[in-house]
């Protein structure tokens, strides 16, 4: 019974495309995460949803854009994707502020 | 902003050994301070974590110290096994922050 669930775990896609990830977590945490980890491994944090609202939106361009249905999941869609924008993508949750995060297992996208 | 700096950027030790890796971070209101373990391909897991009103914290043969003076907090691992294999990261955030700032991994491998 997965913690913190993505799909798809893989996303292969052209230049151009839009494309969307989903984020499930069934431990009852009140706040969920976007980060990002590229190449060299840096995890950057891009977004966070507290109780369906935006509570963190990073120097992310435009382009990305989260929506949070309810406190359970968070989605990120990604418009007119870019060579730059592959990288693996990880959603987390935590019950609050100050406290560890669960990762889900990662979307690795890749712009060919 | 916050910065979080970690060090080596890679560690090999012989199995046995211990290992020992550094971070430094920047805001001095910081008080949360977890690691992560990273295996090849998983997500980043969190392993230990320790408040800025404890200096030290120890899970059988992981520990993490904080010197909340020097704003530097470490990880040991003592009798390392070729398990302990991974990318390992530690993080920081403050007060009612839900952000964790990450440091940039230390890569560990421990020779069988």
């Amino acid at each position: 019974d997965t913690a913190v669930s993505q799909t798809p775990k893989y996303l292969v896609t052209q230049m151009g495309n839009d494309k969307s990830i989903k984020c499930e977590q069934n431990l009852g945490h009140d706040t969920m995460y976007w980060y990002k980890q590229d190449s060299k491994k840096f995890l950057k944090i891009m977004f966070s949803y507290n109780n369906k609202e935006l509570i963190i939106n990073e120097t992310v361009p435009n382009r990305f854009s989260p929506k949070s249905p309810d406190k359970a999941h968070l989605n990120l869609h990604i418009n007119s994707l870019e060579l730059g924008d592959s990288a693996v993508y990880f959603c987390a949750s935590s019950p609050g502020p100050a406290g560890g995060y669960t990762f889900g297992s990662g979307t690795r996208l890749t712009v060919v | 902003g916050e910065n979080v700096e970690q060090h080596p950027s890679t560690l090999s030790v012989q199995e046995g050994d211990s290992a020992v890796i550094k971070c430094t971070y920047s805001d001095s209101a910081s008080n949360y301070f977890p690691w992560y373990k990273q295996e090849l391909g998983k997500r980043p897991q969190l392993i230990i974590d320790i408040r800025s009103n404890v200096g030290e914290k120890k899970d059988q043969r992981i520990a993490v110290t904080l010197n909340k003076t020097a704003k530097h907090f470490s990880l040991h691992i003592t009798e390392t096994q070729p398990e302990d294999s991974a990318v390992y990261f530690c993080a920081a955030s403050k007060g009612s922050s839900y952000k964790l700032i990450f440091g940039s991994g230390t890569r560990l491998l421990v020779r069988p």
